[in-house]
């Protein structure tokens, strides 16, 4: 059972162009939303995160976007670059759940010159 | 440095014989986890510690036992590896104070069990 699931698995951008991962979970308890950014052969990374209260949050060229009634949250990356390129993971966390996050299946993104 | 320590980064072993993945933090965390990655299933909870001697099952714990005598250290013990064992490994670890409790990983352990 996937509580969290993340589209699309793979995705290829133009170097400049908007990146865009969506992730949409199940479990209404869920109140904290973390992005978490991997390079290859290094452990993941926070990148930017969001809690249920707010329909937006930007950092730099890193937005995310979250819909409390549709239950859905996305990763907008902004002016894509090269160093971009990492693997994704959404995730989701319940308070009080013992610092548990539930992991989505994590999209690969490459940047193109 | 603030760091999660895992070791070793790459083993290949056999099938049943007994091993150990040893993780460290040094930011004087009380939650430690692991987790496996997987090609399609993304990062799966084995195990989790809240603190000394407080362990817990994660979403995937057969197959593995854990062990928390110390603050800093939170080894993965795999007491019969088998094939579906061969996974690339991932030690986290965090504080339990509310706003401070970003999970912070370690580089990971890419095990294969032949």
């Amino acid at each position: 059972q996937q509580q969290v699931k993340q589209s699309p698995q793979s995705l290829i951008v133009q170097k400049g162009g908007i990146s865009i991962i969506n992730c949409a979970y199940e479990n209404t308890a869920f109140d904290y939303f973390p992005w978490y950014q991997q390079f290859p052969g290094k452990g993941p990374a926070l990148l930017i995160a969001i809690r249920p209260d707010v329909s937006e949050k930007k950092e730099g060229r890193f937005t995310i976007s979250f819909n409390k009634s549709a239950k859905q949250f996305s990763l907008h990356i902004m002016d894509s670059q090269p160093g971009d390129s990492a693997t994704y993971f959404c995730a989701a966390r319940v308070t009080g759940g013992g610092n548990k996050l539930t992991f989505g299946t994590g999209t690969q993104l490459k940047v193109e010159l | 440095e603030a760091q999660v320590t895992q070791n070793p980064r790459y083993l290949i072993t056999v099938t049943g014989k007994k091993l150990t993945v040893t993780c460290s933090q040094n930011m004087n965390h009380e939650y430690m986890s692991w987790y496996r990655q997987d090609p399609g299933l993304g990062l799966r909870q084995i195990y989790y510690s809240m603190n000394v001697e407080v362990t817990d099952k994660g979403d995937v714990p057969e197959g593995y036992k854990v062990s928390r005598k110390e603050k800093r250290n939170f080894p993965l013990i795999l007491e019969s590896p088998s094939p579906n064992q061969t996974s690339l490994y991932f030690c986290a670890s965090s504080s339990i104070r509310a706003g401070a409790n970003v999970l912070t990983f370690g580089a990971g352990s890419r095990l294969t069990v032949l």
